[in-house]
């Protein structure tokens, strides 16, 4: 079983809905919680970055971290074609710096 | 400020041959990162490293594989005698402490 879960979609929406993106962990030692986003041959960036239990909004994007669960979210509002593109979660441990990542969720906004 | 920045971008190498692939953290980034991302795979962390120290290296394979971030200069990420498997795309990351990591575009290594 993988440390971290994440379905890879592919998750097509009309532009302006609002996305939903998950993932499962199965380690209680995953401390910290981030979202990254990765376009096409590019490099993944850094979209959210959470560390406890609850919500936090950045924009249109939202983060949800639910410890008691294993689960955390990522939500997207008013979405543009833009945003298409390859999601990724990724967290790490308290007192460690590498990070586990989801195989990512790919995206695409129709206009 | 300029992000972190890979080189080169694109690297291609007959089997057997040495690849180098170099990585420029963020100004102020003391911490680096090297992933590995296959095709239709999530990223895989290889090696933490600050300045002259290798912190954790519990992902680079035992052999053929090393890494260094010297006191002077960038991060090198060195693979000895590649083989097919090690085609790739290798993304480096730094962090100042502990806000979540900065990524670099990454090195596409194609082994022929």
């Amino acid at each position: 079983q993988k440390e971290v879960e994440q379905d890879p979609g592919p998750l097509s929406v009309p532009e302006g809905a609002i996305v939903s993106l998950n993932c499962t962990y199965s380690n209680s030692a995953f401390q910290y919680f981030m979202w990254y986003r990765q376009y096409s041959r590019k490099g993944p960036e850094l979209l959210m970055y959470t560390y406890s239990s609850g919500n936090k909004e950045d924009g249109r994007f939202t983060a949800q971290v639910d410890k008691s669960s294993k689960y955390i979210s990522l939500f997207i509002r008013d979405s543009q074609p833009s945003d298409s593109a390859t999601y990724l979660c990724a967290m790490s441990k308290s007192g460690a710096n590498n990070l586990f990542f989801g195989t990512g969720t790919r995206l695409t906004v129709i206009p | 400020n300029a992000g972190v920045m890979q080189n080169p971008r694109h690297l291609v190498r007959r089997r057997g041959q040495e690849a180098r692939l170099r990585c420029s953290p963020m100004k102020g980034h003391s911490h680096v990162y090297w992933y590995r991302q296959l095709p239709e795979e999530g990223l895989k962390f290889m090696v933490y490293l600050q300045k002259e120290n290798i912190i954790d290296e519990s992902g680079m394979p035992k052999e053929r594989f090393s890494a260094e971030f010297p006191k002077e200069g960038p991060s090198i990420l060195r693979i000895q005698q590649v083989v097919r498997g090690d085609s790739a795309a290798y993304f480096c990351a730094s962090s100042p402490s502990w806000e979540g990591e900065f990524f670099g575009p990454g090195t596409r290594l194609t082994v022929l």
